[in-house]
């Protein structure tokens, strides 16, 4: 079955500067991978999604970028804020009702 | 803006009693899922549900877990004897149609098995 590795699990970072976040997957029929955003005491929300279909998607500070080649993709925060701290999960599956595996997460810390 | 809603937020139970989780997805959603989150690690998936039925579900649902969704809106989870290692954070998530469509997640509840 499908493997997600997220790395670093820890980061921290100062306001303004950016944040990247790497996950690597195992499954090449893997073609969706959202990127969800855990604040304390609450459940993952998304943040961004890319399909296989595309190499890169951008949503104001926040980008992720797909190697489907290389089986990783990555998270990219700019102009970090204190507000963006919070755990980050990458996740990967496929097309109908495959659940989606997640990585471990990442937990960003913004220190202004 | 239509959420997954989870009740407890917060149970605490003995070992050996039977627990229930329930959620209810959004009313549009089709497709309904159970995954566990243990204090401070990865997002795991216990179980996936579409057209009254199981469709999918992990190593970790065994025997003890059941999920039913009896009146069309509730969608629960049973715990029948939960152990110590039961304790984590279940969230209930949901999605609609699209074949890679967005999960939604609920706020989750928390067990804690004494």
């Amino acid at each position: 079955g499908e493997n997600v590795e997220q790395h670093p699990s820890t980061l921290s970072v100062q306001e303004g500067d950016s944040a990247v976040i790497k996950c690597t997957y195992s499954d090449s029929a893997s073609n969706y991978f959202p990127w969800y955003k855990q604040e304390l005491g609450k459940g993952p929300q998304l943040i961004i999604d890319i399909r296989s279909n595309v190499g890169e998607k951008k949503d104001q500070r926040i980008a992720v970028t797909l190697n489907k080649t290389a089986k990783h993709f990555s998270l990219h925060i700019t102009e970090t804020q204190p507000e963006d701290s919070a755990v980050y999960f990458c996740a990967a599956g496929s097309s109908g009702n495959t659940p989606l595996v997640f990585g471990k997460g990442t937990r960003l810390s913004v220190i202004a | 803006e239509p959420e997954v809603t989870q009740t407890p937020s917060h149970q605490v139970t003995q070992m050996g009693q039977e627990v229930i989780l329930r959620c209810v997805p959004i009313s549009n959603h089709l497709y309904f899922y159970w995954y566990r989150q243990i204090l401070g690690q990865k997002v795991e998936f216990l179980v996936s549900f579409y057209n009254n039925e199981i469709s999918e579900k992990s190593e970790i649902f065994d025997d003890q877990f059941s999920v039913e969704r009896p009146d069309g809106s509730n969608f629960t989870l049973k715990i029948r004897s939960t152990k110590l290692e039961d304790s984590a954070m279940y969230f209930c998530a949901g999605k609609g149609a699209a074949p890679t469509g967005e999960l939604f997640f609920g706020e989750g509840s928390r067990l804690t098995v004494l």
